[in-house]
């Protein structure tokens, strides 16, 4: 079945420094990739999203890469800040009445101070 | 003010006993999702509704049901609950503008139910 992988795990980066999380989906009909931030105890929240029909995106501090060809796409966090801590999913879904959303396992980001 | 909106914040309810869990929303979106979350997991989708059509995840236990009786409210329900339901339950809505189908546009969460099992 369909699947996505999320690398890595866990990350840990000294404040002010970039991070980057990367995932691989299976599906090559996907055409949406949403990038939720789940701070502990809170809701997930979408940060930034990208469809297939673009390459990348960003919003200030955030940007989101997408490689149709390989099949992954990536996270990237310029001058990171302590309230960047969190758990980072990626996902991937397709255009389709029957579509479906598969998860990422999620990493877990601690910014250093 | 709050969009989406989960009642309640924490549930504790006794293995086998019925529990009802409630969502509503004030964005007149027209899917409504039902996701379970366990410790440093992913959330799993369970079932969602786009407009009145209900749909199963392949997986979902039949344990799990889920009522929309309008656009705004969507409730879950657990007919029997096992020590490894226990888990955050998160309601999420989002908007198919584009007619492109669901999970194809940003899904708004709710605060989420923390449900404990005893």
């Amino acid at each position: 079945g369909e699947n996505v992988e999320q690398h890595p795990s866990t990350l840990s980066v000294q404040e002010g420094d970039s991070a980057v999380i990367k995932c691989t989906y299976s599906d090559s009909a996907s055409n949406y990739f949403p990038w939720y931030k789940q701070e502990l105890g809170k809701r997930p929240q979408l940060i930034i999203d990208i469809r297939s029909n673009v390459g990348e995106k960003k919003d200030q501090r955030i940007a989101v890469t997408l490689n149709k060809t390989a099949k992954h796409f990536s996270l990237h966090i310029t001058e990171t800040q302590p309230e960047d801590s969190a758990v980072y999913f990626c996902a991937a879904s397709r255009y389709s009445s029957a579509s479906k959303i598969i998860f990422g396992s999620g990493t877990r980001l601690s910014i250093r101070p | 003010d709050a969009m989406v909106i989960q009642n309640p914040r924490y549930q504790v309810t006794q293995f086998g006993k019925p529990v009802t869990l409630s969502c509503s929303q004030t964005l007149n979106h027209n899917v409504m999702y039902w996701y379970q979350q366990k410790s440093s997991q992913a959330p799993k989708l369970l079932f969602h509704y786009y407009d009145k059509d209900f749909n199963n995840e392949a997986d979902t236990p039949d344990n799990f049901q889920s009522r929309r009786p309008n656009t705004s409210f969507c409730f879950l329900d657990i007919r029997s609950p096992g020590l490894g339901d226990a888990a955050m339950y998160l309601c999420a809505t989002s908007r198919d503008r584009a007619n492109r189908g669901p999970h194809t546009d940003t899904q708004y969460f709710g605060p989420g139910t923390r449900l404990t099992v005893l």
